[in-house]
């Protein structure tokens, strides 16, 4: 079983229209990430949480917003979808800096977004 | 927004070329310089994770060397083989735990 997954895998949904991808973890990682990513371009990070209780904006985070539900559970929402947003998204979870693995990032499958 | 920078964008080779490619990432606030592999419809993963100012690590055909006091980090590919055929990113951490990814250089290895 994989130890990052991310659901749904493919979303069709039209503008203005609000929609959730939610990455579960299994591997006790506290630390967790969403990333986009676009044709041409790299990871770009939107939002970061480091435990529960951390919610951190990333580089691009204007248009989404997160929940921390469990330690394991850390959700993007789009409260009004709009066709800049169609991309592919990444979840990641890693370890804190000195946990032996130095923040090695783990990546689910990604969720391929478009905005009609 | 911290700058990552690859070099370069993309490059095609022939099987059995060696090659390589850059990394250029901030000197300051220094914590960690990971190297990923994502091949196509697939997830980035690890290859490298490298902390220290000179750090050199090896994976089969495959070499990373780190310089944090001049901001670089080199790939290199000996004997490149189609099955290396990915786009390699580099992500800069700082010790206050951000990390930060370059766009990416595009390996394309023809038989």
């Amino acid at each position: 079983d994989a130890d990052v997954t991310q659901t749904p895998r493919n979303r069709i949904t039209k503008t203005g229209k609000r929609i959730m991808l939610e990455c579960s973890q299994t591997k006790g990682h506290d630390r967790m990430y969403w990333y986009r990513q676009d044709p041409g371009l790299g990871l770009r990070l939107i939002y970061y949480s480091f435990d529960v209780k951390d919610i951190n904006k990333g580089e691009i985070s204007d248009g989404y917003s997160v929940s921390r539900q469990a330690q394991a559970k850390f959700s993007l929402s789009l409260e009004s979808a709009i066709p800049n947003q169609t991309a592919l998204y990444f979840c990641a979870t890693s370890d804190p800096p000195g946990g032996g693995t130095d923040n090695e990032q783990f990546f689910g499958p990604g969720t391929r977004l478009t905005v009609l | 927004i911290l700058n990552v920078e690859q070099s370069p964008q993309s490059l095609h080779v022939q099987e059995g070329d060696s090659t390589n490619f850059t990394c250029s990432f901030p000197s300051s606030n220094f914590y960690a310089l990971h190297w990923y592999r994502w091949e196509t419809a697939k997830s980035p993963e690890a290859l490298f994770v490298m902390t220290l100012n000179g750090d050199e690590k090896k994976k089969g055909r495959i070499s990373a060397t780190l310089n944090t006091k001049e901001g670089y980090s080199y790939l290199y590919i000996k004997g490149s083989q189609p099955e290396d055929s990915a786009t390699y990113l580099c992500a800069f951490h700082t010790n206050a735990g951000k990390s930060t990814f370059g766009d990416g250089t595009t390996l394309t290895v023809k038989p």
